[in-house]
């Protein structure tokens, strides 16, 4: 069982648009990351945010926690076929247990 | 290499076969973790080593799996009598810190992926 329900589950765009991904849960997290993952591979770390209401910008991405540090969000501006993969967020209650989300498929067409 | 590494990458076995996975993790990495990933799923959390010690095993869906970190570098996920339900990606995370920040980065590996006929 996944306390982090993710949606959509599947997103396919046209290059250039704009696209958002959401992680809700009925739990609160004391920090939540999100993390991508390309086939065959493992999920690679994106952004970590630890503040309710914190917002970080990492380049066309845009993470936001909710104040009540029960979900977030992943705005991609500008999508491109290199942010093609799986998305995952991932909260953590205690020091180290992550409980991850199952994940929104990401397809940029060229 | 400067990641973590798993092997082997496939595994197929037949039902009630025991199979061994391994993981190297980035040298000097205190905390190790063990997730299996469904098809179509996020990961699971299985077990948690800081070093040596396995600190937490909750994750283990039964008393067939086993974790092993005895020297606190390199780990053995051993699954015993393996059943179909078993099949799944098996990911192996390691951080540099003991988790207690709770915000220190695991670096994940590339997976096995064991399939049970």
């Amino acid at each position: 069982t996944q306390l982090l329900e993710q949606s959509p589950q599947f997103l396919s765009i046209q290059e250039g648009e704009n696209l958002t991904v959401y992680c809700n849960s009925s739990s609160v997290f004391s920090s939540l990351q999100w993390y991508r993952q390309e086939p065959g591979e493992g999920p690679v770390l994106l952004v970590t945010v630890v503040t309710g209401g914190e917002v970080k910008k990492l380049k066309r991405l845009t993470f936001q926690f909710g104040d009540a540090r029960k979900d977030s969000s992943l705005h991609i501006t500008a999508a491109q076929p290199g942010d093609t993969g799986l998305y995952l967020c991932a909260g953590s209650t205690n020091d180290y247990k992550l409980s991850f989300g199952a994940g929104t498929t990401v397809t940029v067409r060229a | 290499g400067a990641g973590v590494s798993q092997s082997p990458r496939y595994k197929v076995a037949k039902r009630g076969q025991d199979v061994a996975l391994r993981c190297d993790p980035i040298s000097g990495h205190v905390s190790l973790f063990w997730y299996q990933q469904a098809l179509g799923q996020g990961p699971e959390f299985l077990t948690y080593f800081q070093n040596e010690a396995q600190l937490d095993k909750s994750g283990l869906p039964s008393d067939r799996f086993f974790a092993e970190r005895p020297e606190g570098s390199v780990s053995t996920l051993k699954i015993q009598r393996t059943q179909q339900e078993d099949s799944a990606v098996y990911l192996c995370a390691s951080s540099l810190g003991p988790g207690t920040s709770g915000t220190d980065t695991q670096y994940f590996g590339p997976g096995t992926r064991l399939t049970v006929l």
